[in-house]
């Protein structure tokens, strides 16, 4: 009830592509839903949050996209660039539960990017 | 730079030893969160100080215990360490109490190698 998949695992994207990656959940309570990235040797950044009273969001390359109904969230990185190379970590939260809405973390995503 | 300050930067140590980890926030958090980021269980949430007092907890063991200081830096204790103990320990820190309202900013980590 209080997990959320990540995926895919890994993923390698052609630079100038579209880098895609899906979260999923059950717990209908969540309200909260950020992503974080994180580069080796450093610790997690947020880089973009949503919450369910809307369907998208948007900040430079960077999209969430949420399906209330369907209990899914993904990140879309338009015109990826190599910099863009780290593991991203979608999270949820909810007052729910024990957490008292702290974050419930995805296992991640290594995102690769070509040049 | 998030501003959150951990040290040590790498810690190793034998099974059955306590060790300290300690966290500076960012000036003006009164919020420290710390986390466990393994392979295998991804980036879990352990505990919550807010200004001084305990708010939330989440999956510490009885042998982890925590704590903040007046000063508001924060210290995990790790105690009768065990091989699966070996992981990298964030902190986090952010302005307010509520984890699902705000940012939160995460230090580089402390990976902590148990032989």
């Amino acid at each position: 009830q209080q997990q959320v998949k990540q995926s895919p695992q890994s993923l390698i994207v052609q630079k100038g592509g579209i880098s895609i990656i899906n979260c999923a959940y059950e717990n209908t309570a969540f309200d909260y839903f950020p992503w974080y990235q994180q580069f080796p040797g450093k610790g997690p950044a947020l880089l973009i949050a949503i919450r369910p009273d809307v369907s998208e969001k948007k900040e430079g390359r960077f999209t969430i996209s949420f399906n209330k109904s369907a209990k899914q969230f993904s990140l879309h990185i338009m015109d990826s660039q190599p910099g863009d190379s780290a593991t991203y970590f979608c999270a949820a939260s909810s007052w729910d539960g024990g957490s008292q809405g702290n974050l419930i973390f995805g296992k991640g995503t290594k995102l690769s990017v070509k040049p | 730079d998030s501003g959150v300050t951990q040290t040590p930067k790498h810690l190793i140590t034998a099974t059955g030893q306590r060790v300290t980890l300690r966290c500076s926030p960012r000036s003006g958090d009164l919020s420290v969160y710390w986390y466990q980021q393994s392979l295998d269980q991804g980036l879990q949430f352990l505990i919550q100080y807010y200004n001084g007092e305990e708010r939330a907890k989440g999956n510490i063991l009885e042998r982890f215990s925590a704590q903040q200081f007046p000063d508001l830096h924060s210290e995990l204790n790790l105690s009768s360490l065990e091989l699966g103990d070996s992981a990298l320990y964030f902190c986090a820190s952010s302005a307010g109490s509520d984890p699902g309202n705000q940012p939160q900013h995460f230090g580089d980590g402390t990976r902590l190698s148990i032989l």
